[in-house]
């Protein structure tokens, strides 16, 4: 079984800080990783993807890969209420299939 | 251009009972994948299909299947309901050849059994 663990949170941290979200995976033959966002009632939407080792950025966003660690992380910068949500990592073996992480909550306080 | 379209939104089913959930996918896109959702699991694969074939499954019981159509509608049963069968049903869309990986979900079928 492929394994993907996340800290359920919830993470809570004031307005503009930056967030930090954690993932590991259990397979090294995972091929790609992935972060969506699920805002509450709402589907997951892609946030991010690396495939991969160092740090890819994309705005206010940070997406880092350790693949001898096992670990891909997500950083938020200058956290904004809007940022409120579960975010979920994926991670992506053969053709389409994923593994999700349960997801960590994150609450951003204003 | 539209969405993945689920239908329907919510239903409610009695334990024994089955059911069948649909998946329209974004015009274009031939994989469609599944998902179930809760709160104690998290999002768990069910199985993925490509221009009418299953290409992968996940580690659920036989009484979850699905099938494709020739025009990449998506079609999830899940026959003798149990009372852990109560979640979201995802369905997720993908462009042939995205680089990106990135899935395209739908809005979700929430699932009660009683």
């Amino acid at each position: 079984q492929k394994e993907v663990e996340q800290n359920s949170g919830p993470l809570s941290v004031p307005e503009g800080a930056i967030a930090s979200l954690n993932c590991t995976y259990s397979d090294r033959g995972s091929q790609s990783f992935f972060w969506y966002r699920q805002y509450s009632g709402k589907s997951p939407e892609l946030i991010m993807f690396i495939y991969s080792n160092g740090d890819k950025e994309d705005g206010r966003f940070t997406a880092q890969l350790n693949k001898a660690s096992q670990y891909v992380s997500l950083l938020i910068r200058d956290s904004q209420p809007s940022d409120s949500a579960t975010y979920l990592c994926a991670v992506r073996y053969n053709f389409n299939k994923f593994y999700f992480g349960s997801g960590t909550k994150l609450n951003v306080k204003p | 251009k539209a969405g993945v379209t689920q239908t329907p939104r919510y239903l409610i089913k009695t334990r024994g009972q089955q059911v069948t959930l649909s998946c329209s996918p974004i015009s274009g896109h031939r994989s469609v994948s599944w998902y179930q959702q809760t709160p104690g699991q998290g999002l768990q694969f069910l199985f993925e299909y490509f221009s009418e074939t299953q290409r992968n499954k996940g580690n659920f019981p036989g009484r979850f299947s699905g099938r494709q159509f020739s025009n990449s509608r998506s079609e999830m049963n899940v026959s003798t309901l149990e009372l852990g069968d109560s979640a979201l049903y995802l369905c997720a869309s993908r462009p042939d050849r995205a680089n990106t990986g990135e899935l395209f979900f739908g809005e979700g079928s929430r699932l009660t059994v009683l």
